[in-house]
């Protein structure tokens, strides 16, 4: 079925470095991709999507492109801060076989930037 | 506008006792799903309802999890009786299309511990 991977954590990263979260994905057809946050105590959230190949989502300093080519959609911000500090998961939806109303979600990787 | 609400935020409970969680989606979100997150996880799909409808529940342990969602507003989900492993996060997410690509927007969910 269709799974996500993603870099294991725990990051800690000092304010102001660069972050890359790796994401790959296995997924029959074209799914759509995310990234959602998870602030500590707080529920998920949207970060970014993308609906197709070669588009890039962004948000918040962050950015991610969807690369059919390499089944990914790594995370990506040029200078992280101490609000960044939270778990990022990486997901799908919408494959041949994931409908559009199901999320399959990577495990997640927590970040924590220090000042 | 409101976000997803969900109570108890926390609850703890000795295992074979019943447990019920509560989920009040945003207003005018007909789409509503019951995730459970395990420690270090990401979420997992249990069950998702379309207005009252509970259109894929194939991920529910239907022999001691039960849900309803009478009047396709607000949920219930239950658990009895429940086991030592049932300890996670429970969370609940609505969103307002069905079929498309669409956000869900996340609770802040439910913990809970089986002693």
């Amino acid at each position: 079925g269709d799974s996500v991977t993603q870099m294991e954590g725990p990051v800690t990263l000092s304010e102001e470095a660069f972050l890359t979260i790796n994401c790959t994905y296995t997924a029959t057809g074209y799914p759509s991709l995310f990234w959602y946050v998870q602030y500590p105590g707080e529920g998920l959230q949207l970060l970014l999507k993308a609906t197709k190949a070669d588009d890039k989502g962004s948000n918040k300093g962050f950015e991610a492109t969807y690369r059919k080519e390499t089944t990914s959609f790594h995370l990506e911000k040029g200078s992280v801060q101490v609000s960044d500090s939270a778990v990022y998961f990486c997901a799908l939806s919408g494959s041949m076989k994931t409908s559009y109303d199901k999320v399959i979600f990577g495990p997640g990787t927590s970040l924590s930037v220090i000042p | 506008e409101a976000g997803v609400v969900q109570s108890p935020r926390y609850k703890i409970i000795e295992k074979k006792q019943p447990v019920a969680f509560w989920c009040n989606p945003i207003s005018g979100h007909n789409t509503l799903y019951w995730y459970l997150q395990n420690l270090g996880q990401g979420p997992e799909l249990l069950i998702r309802y379309e207005n009252e409808e509970a259109v894929d529940d194939s991920q529910l342990p239907k022999d001691r999890f039960s849900a309803e969602r009478l009047k396709g507003v607000d949920s219930t989900l239950k658990i009895q009786p429940a086991e030592l492993g049932d300890s996670a996060v429970y969370l609940c997410a609505s969103s307002s299309l069905a079929g498309v690509s669409n956000e869900q927007f996340f609770g802040p969910g439910t913990r809970l511990t089986v002693l």
